[in-house]
């Protein structure tokens, strides 16, 4: 079966510090990857997703990259983060083709203080 | 314009109460609408796919329907357990590969 795996669960980092959050799955081979952040009150927000080794596509213009350096593994990282960047930060993935259901992560709870 | 309104925000019902979820959607094309049950501090968890109208798919005490503006989420007798936030999501013809447009969900409250 399949496994997706997030770490840190939660961090706390002052405001202007660098970030790296990252994402494993098991079980599966050339998953589709996905970076989410889920902010109070709001649906889930997509950042980034990768259809393959360094292949990354985003959705929204911050001050956040993505990289996916092996086949099951996504990073997402900042180098200054700001106040606004605190959330729950999600990772998914889904079968290469894109189209079916993603599962999600455990979740990385992110407080910039 | 929200693309995905889930109503209604919070609903709270007593153990046993059965009742229904909405998920609305304006997209047009649509390539398959999902749900989801979060746990407060986690990630959420899949429970269906749906992908055209007339379709309906069950687990437990939970049953999913589609038509071709809305979806429910039917819970019959629900239990404590059943207590979490509903997620929908929905995805489209000409969206790209990666995007689920999700609602905002739906708060479930079962008291014993």
């Amino acid at each position: 079966s399949q496994t997706i795996h997030q770490w840190p669960a939660t961090l706390v980092q002052p405001v202007g510090s660098p970030l790296s959050l990252e994402c494993t799955v098991e079980g599966t081979s050339n998953p589709n990857l996905y970076w989410y952040r889920q902010a109070a009150g709001r649906g889930l927000q997509l950042l980034f997703y990768s259809v393959g080794i360094g292949q990354i596509s985003s959705e929204v213009p911050q001050n956040l990259s993505a990289s996916r350096p092996q086949d099951r593994q996504f990073i997402l990282s900042s180098k200054k983060l700001l106040l606004s960047d605190s959330g729950f930060y999600l990772c998914a993935w889904s079968v290469r083709t894109g189209y079916d259901e993603q599962y999600f992560g455990p979740g990385t709870r992110l407080t910039v203080t | 314009e929200d693309q995905v309104t889930q109503s209604p925000e919070a609903l709270r019902l007593q153990e046993g109460e059965s009742s229904s979820l909405n998920c609305s959607y304006t997209v047009s094309g649509l390539r398959g609408l999902f749900w989801y049950r979060q746990d407060p501090g986690k990630g959420p968890e899949f429970l269906f796919t749906l992908y055209s109208a007339g379709e309906e798919k069950e687990k437990e005490r939970l049953k999913a329907t589609l038509t071709k503006k809305e979806s429910f989420l039917h819970i019959t007798a629900p239990k404590p357990e059943d207590s979490a936030t509903y997620l929908c999501a929905v995805r489209y013809y000409g969206g790209s590969q990666g995007n689920l447009i999700f609602g905002k969900g739906t708060k479930l409250s079962v008291k014993p």
